[in-house]
């Protein structure tokens, strides 16, 4: 699976758009964009997904770049519950064999008033 | 729909004890994953398992057992319970290319 390279924090204001980005420069075709966060104490929490468009649900947009080679997790309207670990994590998505994920340090994101 | 259900939430044992960590999904799930999450640190996989019957070794898997005898359950046993193995343990499954679905975890103290 492709190495990511994540900022290891970051600041944004209640109610302003978060802007994560994440660098996967050695992402291959067949793999996928996958971005999780983790809120102190608990277990992660999937938050969306992408090959190579651009992606939205109700929690946040993901934005890859033509290239592939990075990506942009996009927070609309950050609140102090966003306040968590950001993980950006590419791999293939193998339905018949092994499949896991490899964690970085991710990004610490820090929604204040 | 109860998700990834782990018990216990908090465990403390004496060094050399064994102990059984549960991990239960109710959405049939076909692969399941044990990680463990020492202070400060990403997750590291220990054990996962593709389905039914296959396990597999992570990262991290010396000290541990797993079985998967049917596809809800996904105990993971420590053998002989060592400080280093203190940390927070998550199970984790999935089905085809979405994400995971993570169980609240357990914090385990071994003393």
């Amino acid at each position: 699976d492709a190495k990511t390279t994540q900022p290891p924090s970051m600041d944004c204001a209640e109610g302003r758009a978060a802007n994560l980005p994440c660098n996967h420069s050695t992402i291959s075709g067949n793999e996928y964009v996958y971005w999780y966060r983790q809120i102190h104490s608990q277990g992660p929490q999937y938050i969306i997904h992408g090959l190579k468009n651009n992606e939205t649900n109700e929690m946040a947009s993901l934005i890859i770049t033509e290239d592939r080679k990075s990506s942009t997790l996009i927070l609309p309207h950050a609140t102090l519950r966003d306040t968590a670990v950001y993980y950006c994590i590419v791999r293939v998505a193998r339905t018949g064999t092994a499949s896991k994920l490899t964690f970085g340090t991710g990004t610490r994101l820090q929604v204040t008033l | 729909n109860a998700g990834v259900t782990q018990t216990p939430k908090f465990q403390v044992l004496k060094t050399g004890q064994s102990m059984t960590l549960q991990c239960a999904q109710d959405m049939n799930h076909e692969y399941m994953s044990w990680y463990r999450q020492d202070p400060g640190m990403g997750l590291r996989l220990i054990h996962y398992s593709v389905g039914a019957g296959i396990t597999d070794q992570g990262e991290v898997p010396n000290g541990y057992n797993v079985s998967r005898s049917t596809t809800e359950d996904f105990p993971l046993r420590l053998l002989s319970a060592a400080p280093s193995q203190t940390s927070v343990y998550f199970c984790a499954s999935r089905q085809g290319i979405y994400g995971y679905t993570f169980g609240s975890g357990t914090r385990l103290t071994v003393v």
